[in-house]
């Protein structure tokens, strides 16, 4: 069965510095992922997507991931982060052919401190 | 703003009442989801449509949820008998089925809470 792990619930980083937020998946066939990001009472933005090619993405917002197959891994990064991008983050795996739903993690909330 | 949007964002109810939820997805997007999202939770799937047919049902909706998409393009989503544990934050995304990749783009949400 389809899995997203996100092993952290809650990060604080102070501003400035760098992040990493953890994702590990479970899927029986080739998967695509995503990381969306959720201020609070909001939906779901999309911050970046992998489907096939080159393993390290580029998202919106100064978001990269990193697709590592053998770890079975997506891992979202920032260099240096904002005040702004305290939020919930999740991760997210699908289908590749696009005919089922997204499973999503629990979520990793992320503070950011002066 | 072409994305999607969900009427109402709040509503609350007493239990026992109906309640029906709104989605218009992108407008070229065929493909519209619903998923349910508690707190501390991801979003979880509930049904998703490819036009105007209902593809695809999660054993999370009960029999008290009924969902529709009459013409292929707004959705609707109805609670009867609501239960406190119906209390979510109710979302619906949209995408255009056959373009590469599957990401969905949601709305902003209904938040459901009942009393």
């Amino acid at each position: 069965a389809q899995s997203v792990t996100q092993p952290d619930i809650h990060i604080t980083v102070s501003e400035g510095a760098s992040l990493e937020l953890r994702c590990n998946y479970s899927y029986g066939a080739t998967p695509y992922l995503f990381w969306y990001v959720q201020s609070p009472g909001q939906g779901l933005q999309l911050l970046l997507k992998y489907f096939s090619g080159d393993t390290l993405v580029q998202g919106i917002k100064g978001f990269e991931a990193e697709f590592k197959r053998s770890q079975s891994s997506f891992n979202l990064r920032k260099p240096s982060v904002h005040w702004s991008d305290a939020a919930e983050y999740f991760c997210a795996v699908g289908a590749s052919s696009g005919n089922t739903p997204l499973v999503f993690g629990k979520g990793t909330r992320l503070s950011v401190i002066a | 703003d072409t994305g999607v949007s969900q009427d109402p964002r709040h509503k609350i109810t007493k239990r026992g009442q109906n309640v029906t939820f709104r989605c218009d997805p992108i407008s070229e997007h065929n493909r519209l989801y619903w998923y349910r999202q508690t707190l501390g939770q991801g979003p979880e799937f509930l049904t998703y449509f490819q036009n105007e047919a209902q593809l695809e049902k999660s054993r999370l909706l009960s029999d008290r949820f009924s969902a529709e998409r009459p013409k292929g393009s707004f959705s609707t989503l109805e609670i009867q008998r609501t239960e406190q544990g119906d209390s979510a934050m109710y979302l619906c995304a949209s995408r255009r089925a056959g373009t590469g990749g599957n990401e969905q783009y949601f709305g902003p949400g209904t938040r459901l809470t009942v009393t």
